[in-house]
């Protein structure tokens, strides 16, 4: 299958202080990835769409100010949460699907802990 | 948008039994995976099936899609079977929909 892989793995921040987490299609290029969030024992759900070239789109109740998308090539989608505070404590994962393929493929998650 | 609806929340089976896990959806798909998150937070795909049967060693799934439901078949669970199966859906290229997962835990 084909390899998404996000950096870092985790990071840990002083809160008011910003973060980028990169996610990267080693072996595909997608014009679209997904970014979805997961608070402990819960599920995961959906922040944003990012667009390669265009603009995210983002979920309801998704501040598009604190959570940025940047899209910029075809292999690399960075999140960067700005100003974080404690309660943006989660596990962020990316996915895309592989060009022609309905399947996504995920990587491996980043764990965010804001002090 | 799309619901989907996974049971039971939580299983807890001795090493060697067989077991179940059902997803429900409610709206036509093109894209339904299930996903085995490990303790560690990774989702491991386990399988891609809209429709139809596959196996892959002690692993089957089958989706009915005509009655929007899908099956995940343990047999001769593991120790290291256990942690949350995701069952996840879309149409097209949109997002996945994730249910709100099993919960499993394997004892010896």
């Amino acid at each position: 299958g084909a390899v998404v892989s996000q950096h870092p793995s985790r990071v840990i921040c002083k809160s008011g202080t910003s973060v980028k987490i990169e996610c990267r299609s080693l072996d595909f290029q997608a014009t679209t990835m997904f970014w979805y969030r997961q608070f402990p024992k819960k599920s995961l759900m959906l922040m944003a769409t990012s667009n390669e070239g265009s603009k995210a789109t983002y979920e309801q109740g998704v501040e598009k100010d604190k959570f940025l998308i940047n899209h910029a090539s075809l292999t690399l989608s960075t999140l960067t949460v700005t100003s974080a505070h404690p309660e943006d404590s989660s596990f962020y994962i990316c996915s895309a699907p592989s060009a022609g393929r309905y399947e996504q493929f995920f990587g491996p998650g980043t764990r965010l802990t804001v002090l | 948008g799309i619901q989907v609806e996974q049971s039971p929340p939580d299983l807890i089976l001795q090493e060697g039994a067989n077991s179940t896990l059902r997803c429900n959806f409610s709206d036509s798909v093109n894209n339904l995976q299930w996903f085995h998150q490990n303790p560690w937070g990774q989702l491991i795909n386990l399988f891609y099936i809209p429709s139809g049967t596959k196996q892959n060693g002690r692993l089957s799934a089958t989706t009915v899609a005509t009655e929007r439901y899908s099956l995940l078949y343990i047999s001769s669970s593991q120790t290291t079977d256990s942690g949350v199966y995701f069952c996840a859906v879309a149409s097209g290229n949109t997002p996945l929909v994730f249910g709100k997962g099993t919960r499993l835990s394997v004892i010896a």
